[in-house]
């Protein structure tokens, strides 16, 4: 079975701070990877995704997130917050031929002035 | 033009009334799903369609039946309301199936909001 973990249900940063945003895996297949967010009131926007190739990959706004197989993670990045970054970010996983999203539970950005 | 569009945005209603929620995409996809988000923002599929076939029915109550006229439409009609519907529900679409590797980009409509009182 797949599932994803989001560690940090709030994770709060000052304006041009590291943000880091963490997502474990498990998966018995190699999967395909993802970060959504979710601005309030709105739908989900997709912000990356992993599904071979460079581990390294880059997204809109300036996010990135590398697939690292050995820590099965997936962790989100942006080198400095900006304070429109403050958001709901959720990693998901596709495994395998399942048609299915598995979505972690959320972490919630905060930005600081 | 909005790619996924759901109405309404907000839906207020009794306990033990039946109701739908529409979900349109003008994007050309083949695959459209439903999605329940709950109050602590946990996101959990219920239905999938692909080219009007249902091939995703995760453990939902019959009272919600999903209905997909044409590959562009994907509608979820609730009977019997019960309180713990309360939720926002979102309807997404993608070109392919999600297992397809670059063809499963899923985009979401802004969702809609169900109050049972």
């Amino acid at each position: 079975a797949q599932s994803v973990t989001q560690l940090g249900s709030h994770v709060s940063v000052s304006e041009g701070a590291l943000v880091l945003l963490r997502c474990n895996y498990s998966s018995s297949v190699p999967p395909y990877l993802f970060w959504y967010v979710q601005y309030p009131n709105q739908g989900l926007q997709l912000l990356l995704k992993y599904t071979t190739g460079a581990t390294l990959v880059k997204g809109i706004n300036g996010f990135e997130a590398e697939f690292k197989k050995s820590e099965t993670s997936f962790h989100l990045t942006k080198p400095s917050a900006h304070m429109s970054d403050a958001a709901e970010y959720f990693c998901a996983v596709i495994s395998g031929n399942f048609n299915k999203f598995y979505f972690g539970s959320g972490t919630k950005l905060n930005v600081k002035p | 033009d909005t790619a996924v569009s759901q109405t309404p945005k907000y839906l207020v209603t009794q306990m033990g009334n039946d109701k739908s929620i529409k979900c349109e995409q003008n994007l050309g996809h083949d695959t459209m799903y439903w999605y329940k988000q709950d109050s602590k923002k946990f996101l959990k599929i219920m239905f999938s369609y692909n080219n009007k076939e249902l091939i995703i029915n995760e453990t939902v109550p019959n009272r919600f039946s999903p209905k997909s006229p044409d590959k562009a439409h994907l509608n979820l009609h609730i009977n019997s309301l019960e309180l713990g519907d309360s939720a926002v529900y979102f309807c997404a679409s993608s070109r392919g199936l999600a297992g397809d590797g670059g063809e499963n980009i899923q985009y979401f409509g802004a969702g809609t909001r169900l109050s049972v009182l």
